[in-house]
């Protein structure tokens, strides 16, 4: 079945880097979408890409859109504390658009 | 303008107990998804309801779960005689059902513990 593979799986870094992150599959995807998740509560989108190229800004974060329909990246530039947390891709089913297949997680921390 | 919610936010339930999670969706939502999340892991899609209808559980163990979508009140998933391996972080999303992008709101989860 459909998969998502994210890495790294974990990143610490110090307040004020600038971080990356990717997504990848086996199969094509058609939407990407990139949440975030912070300890005791759900999933928030973050960004959301349609179009395979697509460049998508949202604040400090930038995710793109593969061209092959089989990779995203999300890039958060000049990390702050509040940005710790676990980032999620995910894409919807190629079955049933209405079911997302989701990635492990990158788990983000900053130090101060 | 309350997001999803999720009720309770915490439950221990022993072996062999019911479990009953609530899910009301944001206001204009008729659209309910199911997801459950294991320690260190993504989230897993169990079910997809429409008021009075259940569209995909396609995700959702065939003995044991359950889920209802009410004309009226939240959904409920339902697990019955539950083991140490249902315990998990149970979230809701719900959706317009409108539209082709993913306008998917979660709740804060229900984090069940079996012991």
């Amino acid at each position: 079945g459909q998969q998502l593979n994210q890495s790294p799986q974990s990143m610490f870094i110090q307040e004020g880097e600038d971080v990356s992150m990717n997504c990848t599959s086996s199969s094509i995807f058609n939407t990407w979408l990139w949440y975030k998740q912070e300890p005791g509560e759900g999933p928030v989108l973050l960004i959301a890409l349609y179009k395979a190229g697509e460049l998508t800004s949202n604040g400090r974060l930038t995710a793109q859109f593969g061209i092959t329909r089989k990779d995203s990246f999300l890039n958060i530039s000049a990390s702050i504390p509040s940005d710790v947390g676990i980032y999620f891709c995910a894409g919807p089913n190629a079955g049933n658009n209405r079911k997302l297949i989701w990635g492990l997680g990158t788990s983000l921390a900053v130090n101060p | 303008n309350a997001g999803v919610m999720q009720n309770p936010r915490h439950l221990v339930r022993r072996r062999g107990q019911e479990a009953r999670l609530r899910c009301s969706p944001m206001k204009g939502h008729s659209h309910v998804y199911w997801y459950r999340q294991l320690p260190e892991e993504g989230l897993k899609f169990m079910v997809y309801l429409q008021k009075e209808n259940i569209i995909d559980e396609s995700g959702m163990p065939k003995e044991r779960f359950s889920a209802e979508f009410p004309k009226e009140g939240p959904s409920i998933l339902r697990i019955q005689q539950v083991v140490r391996g249902d315990s998990a972080a149970y979230f809701c999303a719900s959706s317009p059902g409108t539209g082709s992008d993913y306008g998917y709101t979660f709740g804060s989860g229900t984090r069940l513990t079996v012991v």
